[in-house]
């Protein structure tokens, strides 16, 4: 069953805006990951928060985790047309599989 | 990270047909797991599976439907039995970790 749920399902902006996508989740967890996925292709793994970290940095990407409100967010800044993809994040305890939210859609228009 | 690869990446099959779908990992894993992605929609899981026993099942998925080999730890394989047009779907391998999880590129299934 789907543990998260994105905010919004779908986003669009103009390219060089910043792009924030929301997830929250139900269940104590280990771990947070987000990835994105081109249309029909395979998923890219962005980035990994632990339960004990409240942001990351990965290039433009920053990812915030908010344990005790069970959710986190994705922030994109000065986005790309290329950034276009939907993007999921995905929750586990130790070594039990993801799982997954919904995803939201986002179209950056050049 | 590990690499991951699919076979076949993509197939259009006829319904009633079955289609195996092969997973390789270039190091050795002790639990790989089978996703589905059908369209428009997020992964769900399909089953667990660990080397030397059989695969673990998520509800809403029966092994006659969805047969999986694991002869090793570096390769798994997902069949999908008696297909009709619902299973039109990508199908995702992904070997278990602790930390990051990484996918292989899928495999876009179509039945006709």
């Amino acid at each position: 069953s789907q543990q998260g749920e994105e905010d919004p399902q779908a986003l669009s902006i103009q390219e060089g805006e910043n792009a924030t996508m929301n997830c929250s989740y139900k269940t104590s967890i280990n771990n947070l990951q987000w990835y994105r996925q081109n249309s029909g292709r395979g998923l890219v793994h962005l980035i990994l928060i632990r339960s004990n970290e409240r942001e990351k940095h990965s290039g433009r990407l920053r990812v915030t985790l908010d344990t005790s409100k069970k959710s986190s967010s994705l922030l994109i800044t000065a986005s790309r047309a290329a950034d276009t993809a939907s993007y999921f994040c995905a929750t586990n305890t130790g070594n039990t599989p993801l799982v997954f939210g919904k995803g939201t859609r986002l179209s950056v228009i050049a | 990270s590990a690499v991951i690869s699919q076979k076949p990446s993509r197939d259009i099959c006829q319904r009633g047909t079955s289609l195996t779908i092969q997973c390789q990992v270039d190091s050795q894993v002790t639990m790989m797991f089978w996703y589905r992605q059908q369209p428009g929609q997020s992964l769900t899981l399909i089953a667990t599976a660990n080397q030397g026993s059989e695969a673990t099942y998520e509800s809403g998925f029966v092994i006659d439907k969805f047969p999986i080999s694991r002869p090793n730890l570096t390769f798994s394989t997902l069949t999908v039995s008696n297909m009709s047009p619902e299973d039109s779907s990508i199908y995702l391998c992904s070997p278990g970790s602790g930390h990051e999880q990484f996918f292989g590129p899928g495999t876009r299934l179509t039945v006709l």
